[in-house]
């Protein structure tokens, strides 16, 4: 079965320094992954997705396929950052499969 | 335009009996999914309806079900509450479907006592 993993329940970081939220997938085939956030008191909503190769609030996230990994990247941390970061895939027509989800926590 | 709304938000229930839970997805949006989200399993996928049709189901007990009307709002049923159903149920709707980009609602939180 296809599965994510965020190996990190929590994530502190200082304001200024460089961010990166881990997951690695469990798929052999080319699935569709993306980055959602969920900041306090709001809904889960889409930070990016690989195929747009977009960078989103300062957030980048590569695909590396021999690894199996979707790591999320910023080099700067701002305190706006904080909030929780589920990453998930989909191969196909099949339902979205999220991590358990990362809690950043950007310390002053 | 306006969000995803999901009613009630917040409900508790006795085990052994029934909730529905209701979603209005945002207008023009035809894929309504619904998810449970509990601090030990996070978020699981229970069911996609589009158009009226069930495209995917979770792995969840037959006592989960769903349905879809014309206009797009979508309701989930769950039968005989185990303690183990209280959670968060989040609706998510879009366009055509789980590779579009998921608009969530503020979820309903269940409670069963």
């Amino acid at each position: 079965a296809q599965r994510v993993t965020q190996p990190e329940k929590l994530l502190s970081v200082f304001k200024g320094a460089p961010v990166e939220l881990k997951c690695n997938y469990s798929y052999s085939g080319s699935p569709e992954l993306f980055w959602y956030v969920q900041y306090s008191r709001q809904r889960l909503q889409l930070l990016l997705r690989h195929i747009s190769r977009e960078s989103i609030k300062g957030f980048t996230a590569d695909l590396n396929k021999g690894e199996t990994s979707f790591h999320l990247k910023k080099p700067f941390a701002q305190e706006e950052d904080s909030a929780m970061y589920y990453c998930a895939l989909i191969w196909g027509n099949t339902p979205l499969v999220f991590g358990k989800g990362t809690r950043l926590s950007v310390i002053a | 335009k306006a969000g995803v709304t999901q009613t009630p938000r917040y409900l508790i229930k006795t085990r052994g009996q029934q909730v529905t839970l209701s979603c209005s997805p945002i207008s023009g949006h035809r894929s309504v999914s619904w998810y449970q989200q509990t601090p030990g399993q996070g978020l699981q996928f229970l069911f996609e309806y589009f158009s009226e049709t069930q495209r995917n189901k979770g792995n969840f007990p037959g006592r989960f079900s769903g349905r879809q009307f014309s206009n797009s709002r979508s309701e989930m049923n769950v039968s005989t509450l185990e303690l183990g159903d209280s959670a968060l149920y989040l609706c998510a709707s879009s366009r055509w479907g789980t590779t579009d980009e998921q608009y969530f609602g503020p979820g309903t939180r269940l409670t069963v006592t």
